[in-house]
């Protein structure tokens, strides 16, 4: 069984541009998370998307956004990136829902210069 | 809302030692705790998870946590620690119900030493 699926595995970006990170989850699973950690602030909860809706949302600038296709598939844009979104960023999917526990990938590295 | 305070942010312990990492958590409903480790360069990997019923739950790789509700608390012991488990361990809590975001402790870096 596939475990779920995080590209690219490293980013370097320019201050100012934009980057999109995409999250392959396990088959079956209908939920999605998506994390940003930092060695300062540990695990910051961006948004979880469950059957294409965003179900919940964390305390981020609208730059950050995110959206899932009706294969479970689900993607996160930030835009006019800054120095300090350089941050490792987590996606976890779950069977429906946090009961389950999560299943994560190995993330994406992003570094904005 | 809900918190989770891993109180140790590093732990340092002999192989074979027995170790305990501290959680303690704040929330004003039922809740769903979690532990999950992450080894260099990896994802997170859940360890174990309190849902309901038993107080004490286990890892299949020796590691067990014990819900205390009085005390809000969820520590993660190991009675006898090998040099694998050196990682960074993180407490996790949600609202009971499954639809509600996890809440993440900061974490705490476990190192084994020979």
């Amino acid at each position: 069984k596939a475990g779920v699926t995080q590209t690219p595995r490293y980013l370097i970006k320019t201050r100012g541009q934009q980057v999109t990170l995409s999250c392959s989850p396990i088959s079956g699973h209908r939920s999605v998370s998506w994390y940003q950690q930092t060695p300062g602030q540990g695990l910051q909860f961006l948004f979880e998307y469950f059957s294409e809706t965003q179900r919940n949302k964390g305390n981020f600038p609208g730059r950050f956004s995110g959206r899932q296709f009706s294969n479970s598939r689900s993607e996160m844009n930030v835009s006019t990136l800054e120095l300090g979104d350089s941050a490792l960023y987590l996606c976890a999917s779950s069977l429906t829902g946090t009961g389950y526990g999560y299943t994560f990938g190995s993330g994406t590295r992003l570094t904005v210069v | 809302a809900q918190s989770v305070t891993q109180l140790d942010s590093q732990v340092p312990v002999f192989e074979e030692a027995p170790v305990e990492l501290r959680c303690n958590y704040s929330s004003s409903v039922s809740v769903y705790l979690f532990w999950y480790v992450q080894y260099p360069n990896q994802g997170l990997q859940l360890l174990l998870k309190y849902l309901s019923g038993s107080t004490l739950v286990e890892s299949i790789n020796g590691f067990e946590a014990e819900f205390n509700k009085s005390q809000t608390s969820f520590h993660l012991r190991k009675p006898s620690v090998h040099i694998s488990d050196t990682a960074e361990y993180f407490c996790a809590v949600s609202s009971s119900g499954g639809y509600q975001k996890v809440t993440f402790g900061i974490g705490t870096k476990l190192q084994v030493i020979p």
